[in-house]
């Protein structure tokens, strides 16, 4: 069964460091999301990208944060300085259609 | 603002038993939602989904119900077994595919 990919599954960073977290989304899918969710709390919305743009992003999303589907193959979220509280598992999502997709594994960000 | 909640955050139930997570939404205009399954270290897992001009839709030993009159999502699992414990959410679908989910329940299946 075909899977979103995420790569690393964990990472660590100084606070102030630029992270790249790197997803790899099913073959023919067509509209790539991120969302994250903290310890201990709900799943939250980050941004949605179809067609080579975004196509929604919530409050979260802030300057930041960049998304970036650099070839074929690969989804990234940039988070350009980071901090304490982006401490967070954040999943990468996939889809063929206008719905709800597939997730991946996560990479859990820890900010130090 | 609009949510979408949940009303139980640990429910333990007996393995065989019939297992009932429930949610609370708010935003009337919510036209589709989606039941997730989130074991630990894992991302969301799809598990069922209903539009609003619906009110029942069953699939492989689980059923979700929705009643628009009081706002309120449910999630049946039948026969629950050992591998069904997990966070259980629900989620709104917004624009675009992109998701508000609800707070989770646990679901914890007794031997």
């Amino acid at each position: 069964e075909p899977e979103v990919t995420q790569t690393p599954s964990h990472q660590v960073t100084q606070m102030g460091q630029e992270v790249i977290l790197r997803c790899v989304p099913i073959s023919n899918h067509l509209y790539f999301y991120w969302y994250r969710q903290i310890l201990g709390q709900k799943v939250e919305f980050l941004v949605s990208f179809y067609n080579n743009e975004i196509s929604e992003k919530s409050e979260i999303f802030d300057d930041q944060f960049s998304v970036e589907r650099p070839d074929g193959s690969n989804f990234t979220l940039k988070i350009r300085s980071t901090k304490l509280e982006d401490s967070a598992m954040y999943f990468c999502a996939s889809s063929l259609f206008d719905r709800p997709g597939v997730f991946g594994s996560g990479t859990q960000l820890s900010v130090l | 603002g609009e949510s979408v909640g949940l009303h139980l955050p640990t429910l333990s139930v007996q393995e065989g038993d019939n297992s009932i997570i429930n949610c609370a939404y708010s935003n009337s205009a919510s036209d589709y939602f989606i039941w997730y399954k989130q074991e630990s270290g894992k991302g969301p897992q799809f598990i069922i989904d209903i539009r609003s001009n619906m009110d029942k839709r069953q699939g492989q030993r689980v059923t979700v119900l929705l009643n628009k009159t009081v706002k309120h999502l449910s999630l049946q699992i039948a026969a629950t077994q050992p591998g069904d414990s997990a966070v259980y959410f629900c989620a709104e679908k917004m624009l675009r595919g992109a998701l508000t989910f609800g707070s989770g329940t646990r679901l914890q299946v007794q031997p």
